[in-house]
């Protein structure tokens, strides 16, 4: 069964540095997804494109996130500099076009000190 | 997108069902009700959605009532793998804008 691919699954780093998340969607999905999930509370949408365009990135903090999908297909999420508050796990997420059904990923669980 | 209201959490005993409430009294004639779980340190897992009707895939079934107002999510025999946080979101059909909007969700326990 197909299956979003996010790497690294854990990562750590200090305050100030900068950190990239990476994301490969089902193959064919034309539609992806950032999450952020604070423990102990549900995921939030950071951001969603379809192919390389960005359909809504309104909950996107800009001034130090950054996503891009360059060939629409897979895609990098970044935070320079990462703060405390951004310890967290980010979820990509993918849909098919005739679909409307989101299929997650394993998470990337960020950990900033 | 409508919200919905859940306990914040539930057991059951492991070989029973599970039913799993869901309230969203102010959902749209267009919007999906759809359930996923979150094992813990995954990523949330689809489980089902439906418009109107009832349906049931392999792992659950969902019954909303007819004025949709309200769901039920149900796990026919309940495992204790299946102990996860589970989440009823709902949200409009037809792409666009469409990240999902996810409560606090129902942390169903099941007990041995």
């Amino acid at each position: 069964e197909a299956e979003v691919a996010q790497s690294p699954r854990y990562k750590i780093t200090e305050k100030s540095q900068a950190v990239a998340f990476w994301c490969d969607p089902i193959s064919g999905h034309a539609t992806l997804y950032w999450y952020r999930q604070i423990l102990g509370q549900g995921p939030e949408l950071l951001v969603q494109f379809q192919d390389e365009s960005v359909v809504d990135d309104s909950q996107l903090p800009k001034d130090r996130f950054s996503a891009e999908r360059l060939k629409g297909v897979d895609s990098t999420l970044k935070i320079q500099p990462a703060e405390l508050g951004d310890s967290a796990m980010y979820l990509c997420a993918s849909r098919g076009l005739a679909q409307e059904t989101q299929y997650f990923g394993p998470g990337t669980r960020l950990l900033v000190l | 997108d409508a919200k919905t209201t859940q306990p914040p959490s539930m057991d059951c005993a492991e070989g029973r069902a599970a039913n799993l409430p869901c309230n969203h009294s102010t959902i749209s004639g267009n919007e999906y009700v759809y359930w996923y779980r979150q094992i813990h340190s995954q990523g949330p897992q689809y489980i089902i959605h439906g418009l109107k009707n009832n349906e049931t895939n392999e792992m659950a079934s969902l019954i909303i009532t007819e004025d949709r107002k309200s769901s039920t999510l149900i796990l026919p025999h309940a495992t204790l793998r299946d102990t996860a946080v589970y989440y009823c979101i709902v949200r409009v059909a037809g792409g666009g804008a469409d990240g999902l909007t996810f409560g606090k969700g129902t942390h169903l326990i099941i007990q041995p």
